[in-house]
This record gives C-alpha cells, structure tokens and sequence, in this order.
C-alpha cells in the first residue's frame, strides 16, 4: 500500500524558515517524480514544486521561486520542501503527492498533508 | 502559465442525475495531458481522471473525461451520494502545473 506521511508543519513568523518532509513506503520511491501541492484554508490547490526521480529535474510555481527548494533523499524514501522568507500567504496544508508517468505527470497518491501556518 | 477555468462554480443536482463540469485552458494543454480530482471536506484529492479521458485505478465507470485542446468535460453519468465533492481539473503538460479552481457539486 503506498503511504506517504508529511510533517514539519506548525506556526512560523513572517520571514521564518521551515522545512517540511515526506516519509514514502509502498512503492519503489527512486522510481518517481514527487510533488508538493498546497491548500490554503477553505480554498482550492496550488501546485508548488515537482522533482524528477534522480532529483534531474526541478520546477517550481512562480509564487514560490527563490524562496522554496525542493530535495529528495532516495536512499532514505524521504522527500524534502525547504522553505525560507515565509509569508503569511504561504499559510497552507502542504500535501506530498506521488507523479506517474516522469515529472510532468499527474498526480496518484497524495498524503494526508501537514499545516503550515505563518503569523506572527 | 496556463490558466484553468473551471465552471460552474457550483453544480446543485439530486442523487442519480448527470452532471456536467467544465474545465477551460488559456492555451492549448500539450497532448491532452488533464487530469480531474476529486476532494471531501477535510481529505486529500483523489485522482479520477488523467491524460483527458482515462480512468485511474479503482474508479467507477460513471465518470468520464473528454476534450482536448482548451476544452475539457468531466462527466458523472449518474450521481450516487458518495459524489458529492469539490472537483478540481489540473494540466500537467507544462513545467508548470495548474489547477483549475474547483466546482462544487452539492445535494439540491
């Protein structure tokens, strides 16, 4: 069964640092593009970032460019958002989300998400 | 950057009817590559449809994808109570993902 299981998440000034991570089972995780999708409260899905398999490969939305770096660590399963100059707008549940098909796939599976929250 | 656009915003209908959500690109999606979720209050999204018209494991047959190009269909052929849920289209055929921003499909 693929699992995938976000943390990290919690309150952070305006300005502040956060680094989320993924924990991926249940499926050969150096075999796939990952992604992080967010949620703002009560509105729709923002694609944030996508990775290739061999990390090769590295896109992010506008919103978050410069200020967000995705990373993966096949060894480990684990998957990686670094985020840095954090403001208010990028209060969100933050999902890990596996692609199929390389990185500019869809999106299968999804975790559970984790909430990020910048306030002061 | 493509813009998805989504109508209606809300879709009021009663169990075992059709609906009809519309998905609308600012550019024409590369080789049809649109997929379609599905969201509960408080769940993740749930993959139903990709590549326009392809079913994703495990999903019933009364939903369906269409289009191509800038215009995309996802159809629910009969609505059974589990449907009612926030859909959301998402192109995937540029570096730069995209989502639509959501119709919800609510009991009448």
């Amino acid at each position: 069964e693929v699992q995938l299981v976000e943390s990290g998440g919690g309150l952070v000034k305006p300005g502040g640092s956060l680094r989320l991570s993924c924990a991926a089972s249940g499926f050969t995780f150096s075999s796939y593009s990952m992604n992080w999708v967010r949620q703002a409260p009560g509105k729709g899905l923002e694609w944030v970032s996508s990775i290739s398999s061999s990390s090769s490969y590295i896109y992010y939305a506008d919103s978050v460019k410069g200020r967000f770096t995705i990373s993966r660590d096949n060894a480990k399963n684990s998957l990686y958002l670094q985020m840095n100059s954090l403001r208010a707008e990028d209060t969100a549940v933050y999902y890990c989300a596996r692609g199929f098909g390389g990185v500019r796939g869809a999106i299968d599976y999804w975790g559970q998400g984790t909430l990020v929250t910048v306030s002061s | 950057e493509i813009v998805l656009t989504q109508s209606p915003g809300t879709l009021s209908l009663s169990p075992g009817e059709r609906a009809t959500l519309s998905c609308r690109a600012s550019q024409s999606v590369s080789s049809s590559y649109l997929a379609w979720y599905q969201q509960k209050p408080g769940q993740a999204p749930r993959l139903l449809i990709y590549g326009a018209s392809s079913r994703a494991t495990g999903i019933p047959d009364r939903f369906s994808g269409s289009g191509s190009g800038t215009d995309f269909t996802l159809t629910i052929s009969r609505l059974e109570p589990e449907d009612f849920a926030v859909y959301y289209c998402q192109q995937y055929g540029s570096s730069l993902k995209t989502f639509g921003q959501g119709t919800k499909v609510e009991i009448k």
